[in-house]
């Protein structure tokens, strides 16, 4: 039973357009949200994250916006670049334990 | 920094046997964990640390053993390879649970 759902699987977006990419939690305890990018045969690397006291986190082409009240999240990504392809994962933390998203397929074409 | 490092990059095991994933961090991290990933379910968390001597179950521990005994290194054991743990495992690490974690690059393991 996902905690963490990302209901969009893939997601093309033309070059120098917004990327949104969604996620949706269903446990309240969680207090800390964030985003991992993975390239093809690597490891996930840190992109970005949010507190549950915030509603938005910005890191220069990347925010993250958090609504509470709905359980969900967003990450926008302005302006797209090629090397944003790759698959994006949300996470989310509680009591020691990180729940991961199944992932969302960013293609930026060109 | 050599950052988290994993060993092997590729295993292909029978079934029923064992073996030890490696995982090393050089970067003082108190918090370390295993996912693995397969298609469609992204990263579940099987063991985790919060420090030495200190380990405890994730989401899916089971056929899966860890223990912690120094703060840079985090094997995880397969007792019993199963066709079901074929998969790719991730190692991390970071210095609390709620930090940026540091993955490693994985191992891709195949059960037969």
């Amino acid at each position: 039973d996902q905690q963490v759902k990302q209901n969009s699987p893939s997601l093309s977006v033309q070059e120098g357009r917004i990327s949104i990419l969604n996620c949706d939690y269903t446990n309240s305890m969680f207090d800390y949200f964030l985003w991992y990018k993975k390239y093809p045969a690597e490891g996930p690397t840190f992109l970005i994250s949010i507190s549950s006291i915030k509603d938005k986190n910005e890191d220069g082409r990347f925010t993250v916006f958090l609504n509470k009240s709905a359980k969900h999240l967003s990450l926008h990504i302005v302006p797209s670049q090629p090397g944003d392809s790759a698959v994006y994962f949300c996470a989310a933390v509680n009591d020691y334990k990180l729940s991961f998203g199944a992932g969302t397929t960013v293609t930026v074409r060109a | 920094n050599a950052g988290v490092t994993q060993t092997p990059k590729f295993q292909v095991l029978k079934t029923g046997q064992s073996m030890t994933l490696q995982c090393a961090q050089d970067m003082n991290h108190e918090y370390m964990s295993w996912y693995r990933q397969d298609p469609g379910m992204g990263l579940r968390l099987i063991h985790y640390s919060v420090g030495a001597g200190i380990t405890d179950q994730g989401e899916v521990p089971n056929g899966y053993n860890v223990s912690r005994s120094t703060t840079e290194d985090f094997p995880l054991r397969l007792l019993s390879a199963a066709p079901s743990q074929t998969s790719v495992y991730f190692c991390a690490s970071s210095f609390t649970s709620s930090d940026t974690q540091y993955f490693g690059p994985g191992t891709r393991l195949t059960v037969l």
